[in-house]
């Protein structure tokens, strides 16, 4: 598989802090992105993930080009958190590769 | 501004019958991805298209299916004599032109089809 996630399903309680992880296969791979998928919708943005590591609010995303591993760090779980996370590696002729997701559910 | 539309919703159709899925792009969006999902599985990446050409089909099934997004209208993903196995989640996202790495794909609500 091109991008392989572990598939969970992890259930956490609120306020947890929940860590998902995430390997791809083509060093060649230009971009790479976090969705969300919520049960039976489409999948939506949650946000691109940079050298640097970055930052949006509770959420933090991480690469390391050289293990070509990406990882997103979830902080102070919410119950609407809950939601398949899709880890998405762009290729340089611009389409995307899904991971198969890793389901979170945050218990109250 | 509205986004990627799919129609229809949901297609029924029976064993040997064709099913045509619909995707318009979000407006100023000149390339469609098709990808397919069947239940609990992830998406995977069926076909790149954009106006009048095909980028890359490495992921379409070699018989059967066909897509195309013509000059004019929807971009077409058209399954011919669908069998059990063809029942899945379809979406349809697209993206602005040009190569830029970083390019959002924004996906449609997706047509979920079911074969009798």
């Amino acid at each position: 598989k091109e991008v392989e996630q572990d598939p969970g399903p992890f259930n956490v309680p609120e306020g947890a802090t929940v860590a998902f992880n995430c390997t791809y296969s083509n060093s060649a791979s230009q971009s790479f992105f976090w969705y969300r998928q919520d049960c039976r919708k489409e999948p939506k943005l949650l946000m691109s993930v940079y050298s640097s590591g970055n930052e949006d609010g509770r959420f933090t995303a991480q690469l390391n080009r050289a293990s070509q591993y990406i990882s997103l760090l979830i902080r102070d779980s919410k119950l609407s958190d809950s939601a398949t996370y899709l880890c998405v590696v762009k290729n340089n002729n611009n389409d995307m590769r899904f991971g198969a997701g890793t389901r979170l559910t945050v218990k109250p | 501004n509205a986004g990627v539309m799919q129609n229809p919703r949901h297609l029924v159709r029976r064993r040997g019958q064709e099913a045509r899925l619909r995707c318009s792009p979000m407006k100023g969006h000149s390339h469609v991805y098709w990808y397919r999902q069947l239940p609990e599985e992830g998406l995977k990446f069926m076909v790149y298209l954009q106006k009048e050409n095909i980028i890359d089909e490495s992921g379409m099934p070699k018989e059967r299916f066909s897509a195309e997004f013509p000059k004019e209208g929807p971009s077409i993903l058209r399954i011919q004599q669908v069998v059990r196995g063809d029942s899945a989640a379809y979406f349809c996202a697209s993206s602005t032109p040009g190569l830029a790495s970083n390019h959002e794909q924004f996906f449609g609500p997706g047509t979920r089809l079911t074969v009798l």
